[in-house]
């Protein structure tokens, strides 16, 4: 069973809608994080969290904004689509933010597809 | 900044052989971690080993192995007895310790294809 669980797997959207990706992790972890994959990049970081903490921001959109409203969630709101915005984001997590156990495990992601 | 370098776009290997993927990484920091993923044609992200850089001794999982050369800044991932099922895109990245970030760096990954 998979321990990270993000959904939808694939998503439409229309340019300037808001969509928002869920993900919820089940390994018991306390640092929780967002990559994103398209076709012109490697992954890349976005956000992550310890205990429900924002730790660090990379993205230069304030469009783009984490909501964690338990330990083992983490979604991600996305307002005002554009078309660039389309690819794969990666939900993931691991054991703590800082220290030496911190092997990041990810989803399966959701497929963001922008018109 | 830190920045990971893998040169090889894509390799070709028969079954049951022995496979090295190439990765080179830039960093300031003295302490880091360094990782191998494989992403799935389904997508999906699996880890596959870690060498943390204060260990001298090259990690080994299965029938995953590392070559890690410190002062060359670079850390191989050699695959033994390939199957068809270790088809796959394979990515190597590193985590500073010092700096306050949970961020990984990603290479841009390599294509394994493994032929029968």
């Amino acid at each position: 069973d998979p321990k990270i669980i993000q959904k939808p797997k694939y998503l439409v959207a229309v340019t300037g809608s808001e969509k928002i990706l869920i993900c919820e992790q089940y390994l018991g972890h306390n640092a929780m994080y967002w990559y994103r994959q398209s076709a012109k990049k490697p992954l890349e970081f976005m956000f992550s969290y310890s205990y429900q903490k924002l730790m660090d921001n990379q993205t230069a959109s304030s469009r783009f904004q984490p909501q964690s409203s338990k330990k083992n969630h983490l979604d991600l709101q996305i307002t005002a689509l554009k078309p660039d915005d389309s690819a794969t984001y990666f939900c993931a997590s691991s054991q703590d933010y800082w220290g030496v156990a911190e092997t990041l495990y990810f989803g399966s992601g959701t497929r963001l597809t922008v018109l | 900044a830190q920045k990971v370098t893998q040169t090889q776009t894509s390799i070709s290997v028969m079954e049951k052989t022995t496979v090295t993927m190439d990765c080179v990484y830039e960093t300031q920091d003295s302490s880091y971690f360094l990782f191998w993923y494989k992403q799935t044609a389904s997508g999906e992200i699996v880890f596959l080993i870690r060498q943390d850089s204060y260990k001298k001794e090259n990690a080994t999982v299965g029938h995953y192995s590392l070559n890690f050369q410190k002062p060359k800044s670079s850390i191989g991932l050699i695959i033994t007895a390939t199957q068809i099922e270790d088809s796959a895109v394979y990515f190597c990245a590193m985590r500073e310790y010092n700096t306050n970030t949970g961020k990984l760096t990603f290479g841009d990954g390599t294509v394994l294809t493994v032929k029968p």
